[in-house]
C-alpha cells in the first residue's frame, strides 16, 4: 500500500515560531503536494513539487516556504507563524503520470 | 480559471435512504474529474474518477457520471449507511496533476 505519512498529527504554536511541516512518501513519486484545509474553503493549493529540488507556487503561497532535497521528502516551513495560518494541512503524492494522488493524514495547526 | 462548485451541507440524511450531491465545474478543456472522501479524524481518500465525458465512476455503491453538457458529476448513492458519514469533496484535475477542490459536503447519515 501506498503510504504517504506526515509526523506531526497535532501541533501547538506560537505566534512568531518558525514550524516545520514534513511529509515522507514511499513509493518513489516524483511530484508532491501541499494543501491546506479549512471549513467552507475546500482544500487550496499551497506549493507543489515536481520532482527533487523543484518546486513552485499554488494558489496560496505568502507566509510559507517549502523544500524537497530529497524524493520521498517534502516540508512545508511557516516561517514566522500566525494565527491565520491555524488550520489543517495536508500532504499528497503521485506519479508523474499522475494515476491517483495519495493523501497523509492531516497536521492540525494551531497558532496562539 | 478552473473552479469547482458543490452543494452546501450539512446534509442530513436517514439510513437507507437515496443520496444526491451535487458538484459543477468550470474549466479550460476537458479536464478528469474525482471525489473525494474524509472520514473523521482522517486524510483524504479517493472514491471515484472519471477521466472523460460520459464515463461513470463506481465504488462502494456510489456512483458519478462526467456530464460535459451540463459540466457536472453528481455524486449518488442508492442506499446510504451511518458509516458513510464524512465530509464529500468534488475535485478535477489540471495539468500538472494539480487538484482543485470544491468546499466539500459534510454527510450525517441517522440510524
Amino acid at each position: 500500500d501506498v503510504k504517504v505519512t506526515q509526523s506531526s498529527r497535532y501541533l501547538v504554536k506560537r505566534t512568531g515560531e518558525k514550524v516545520f511541516l514534513e511529509c515522507v512518501q514511499d513509493m518513489d513519486h516524483e511530484n508532491m503536494f501541499w494543501y491546506r484545509q479549512d471549513p467552507g474553503l475546500g482544500l487550496r493549493l499551497i506549493y507543489f513539487s515536481y520532482d527533487v529540488k523543484m518546486k513552485e507556487k499554488g494558489d496560496i503561497p505568502e507566509g510559507y516556504s517549502v523544500s524537497r532535497e530529497k524524493k520521498e521528502r517534502f516540508s512545508l516551513i511557516l516561517e514566522s507563524a500566525s494565527t491565520n495560518q491555524t488550520s489543517m494541512y495536508l500532504c499528497a503524492s503521485t506519479q508523474t503520470s499522475g494515476n491517483t494522488i495519495y493523501f497523509g493524514e492531516g497536521s492540525w495547526l494551531t497558532v496562539v | 480559471g478552473n473552479s469547482v462548485t458543490q452543494m452546501e451541507g450539512p446534509v442530513t440524511l436517514s439510513e437507507e435512504a437515496f443520496l444526491t450531491i451535487n458538484c459543477t465545474y468550470t474549466a479550460t478543456g476537458y479536464p478528469s474529474l474525482f471525489w473525494y472522501v474524509q472520514y473523521p479524524g482522517e486524510g483524504l481518500q479517493l472514491l471515484l474518477k472519471a477521466t472523460k465525458a460520459d464515463d461513470k465512476g463506481s465504488n462502494k455503491g456510489f456512483e458519478a457520471t462526467y456530464r460535459k453538457e451540463t459540466t457536472s458529476f453528481h455524486l449518488e448513492k442508492g442506499s446510504v449507511q451511518v458509516s458513510d458519514s464524512a465530509v464529500y469533496f468534488c475535485a478535477l484535475r489540471k495539468y500538472g496533476n494539480k487538484l482543485v477542490f470544491g468546499a466539500g459536503t459534510i454527510l450525517r447519515v441517522k440510524s
